[in-house]
């Protein structure tokens, strides 16, 4: 089956620093990977994906990521964070088994410190 | 245009006690899908739909039941809740399959069995 894996629970920064959150993956064939963000007792937002093409993906609010074949990687960068910014990110892949889900890592909680 | 809509917001429940989890879409969107979220996990597939009429299980739907008389509703079932229940439910939707559009979550339905 499909995975991903977000190794970090937690990630801080301050206010205009450079923001990553990492995400690798774990597939067969070719991957269709996605980025979604929560705010705090909300749905959850999507942000961009990636299914072919270009390898960095722009997405909505100046978010961007970087799909890296070789290193089964899809980072999630803003070049300039917000405070506004901190929130829960989820990286999630497209399940090809049968079921058409999404597999969802577990998450990295984003603090942006003013 | 609503989007995505769930009802309730919260719930407590009684071990053993049955309720049902309304979502509600409004884009004329083909596929619905219910995830619930565990804290510090990703989201898990319930149950999914890819058209009035026809559904079919997810990753983890034992416990559940849904229905999908119409386009727009996705109603899941709980039967017999139980403690490992416990979590916050989250509907989606897609118009079509994952490798062209992107999944559209509600602000999900946070239920606590005791």
């Amino acid at each position: 089956a499909q995975s991903v894996a977000q190794p970090e629970d937690q990630v801080n920064v301050a206010e205009g620093n450079p923001l990553t959150v990492k995400c690798t993956y774990s597939v067969s064939g070719n991957p269709y990977l996605f980025w979604y963000v929560q705010y705090p007792n909300r749905g959850l937002q999507f942000l961009l994906k990636y299914i072919t093409g270009d390898n960095l993906v722009k997405g909505s609010y100046g978010f961007e990521a970087e799909f890296n074949k070789s290193q089964t990687s899809f980072h999630l960068k803003k070049p300039s964070a917000l405070v506004s910014d901190s929130a829960l990110y989820f990286c999630a892949v497209r399940d090809f088994g049968g079921n058409n889900r999404l597999a969802f890592g577990k998450g990295n909680q984003v603090v942006v410190i003013p | 245009n609503a989007g995505v809509t769930q009802t309730p917001k919260f719930r407590i429940l009684k071990i053993g006690q049955s309720m049902t989890l309304q979502c509600a879409q409004d884009m004329n969107h083909n596929y619905m899908y219910w995830y619930r979220q565990d804290p510090g996990m990703g989201l898990k597939l319930i149950y999914y739909s890819v058209g009035a009429g026809i559904t079919d299980k997810g990753e983890v739907p034992n416990g559940y039941n849904v229905s999908r008389s119409t386009t727009e509703d996705f109603p899941l079932r709980l039967e017999l809740a139980a403690p490992s229940q416990t979590s916050v439910y989250f509907c989606a939707s897609s118009l079509a399959d994952l490798s062209t559009d992107t999944q559209y979550f509600g602000p999900g339905t946070r239920l606590t069995v005791l």
